[in-house]
């Protein structure tokens, strides 16, 4: 199996652009997560779907930022406009099932934005 | 708000010596995993416990979930430079919702 796949792997943007991150999760899991990783606040869960549907969407910081499932096999983060303070690792996870279920965790996005 | 906090937070250490690390929290969590983060990639899971006590044995790591599930312990006997990483906790509860711990960076010099 390819594990679960990210694009782009690293992203430069200017302020106010619009950026999209996309993950494809491993076939047959039906649980997607996105995090966000930073050195000043670790590891943060963004959003989760099970069976493509969102379930815990807490975690996005603001309207500019919105996730989508239209398929079982893909997935994309969107921020617009980008701003400076959104530069972080940007991870995908997928998992079969939920509560006690393995992450995998795919290499993740480092975007930069200026 | 950080519901899982990891201590230390930075660790450095020679290769051979034991070393712990902790997360603790207030909030009871359902299930608590550890993971490993190398530079450059994504987490890793080690080991999930669920039990309140349970003991798990992962060749030299030693991984302890608290009676009350409240906290955990990693315990790394004998630390080797392969075990240099980013370690997190990562806890569940019952409402299927997931956090994951402050992180500690453990060095092991050879």
């Amino acid at each position: 199996d390819a594990g679960v796949i990210q694009s782009p792997r690293h992203e430069v943007t200017e302020m106010g652009q619009e950026v999209t991150l996309r993950c494809k999760p491993i076939s047959g899991h039906n649980s997607l997560f996105w995090y966000r990783q930073t050195m000043m606040r670790g590891l943060e869960l963004l959003i989760y779907f099970n069976n493509n549907v969102p379930i815990d969407d807490s975690g996005m910081p603001e309207d500019r930022f919105s996730a989508k499932m239209p398929n079982a096999s893909f997935s994309t983060l969107k921020i617009q406009p980008s701003e400076p303070r959104d530069s972080a690792v940007y991870f995908c996870a997928s998992s079969l099932g939920l509560r006690n279920s393995e992450q995998f965790f795919g290499p993740g996005t480092r975007l930069t934005v200026l | 708000t950080q519901l899982l906090e990891q201590s230390p937070q930075f660790l450095s250490i020679q290769e051979g010596e034991n070393l712990t690390v902790y997360c603790n929290s207030s909030s009871v969590f359902s299930s608590l995993q550890w993971y490993r983060q190398e530079p450059g990639e994504g987490p890793v899971l080690l080991v999930t416990v669920v039990t309140g006590g349970e003991v798990k044995k992962l060749k030299r790591l030693t991984f302890q979930f608290g009676d009350a599930r409240k906290d955990s312990s990693l315990h790394i006997t004998a630390a080797q430079p392969g075990d240099t990483g980013l370690y997190l906790c990562a806890g569940a509860n019952t409402g299927n919702q997931f956090y994951f711990g402050t992180g500690t960076s453990l060095t092991v010099i050879p």
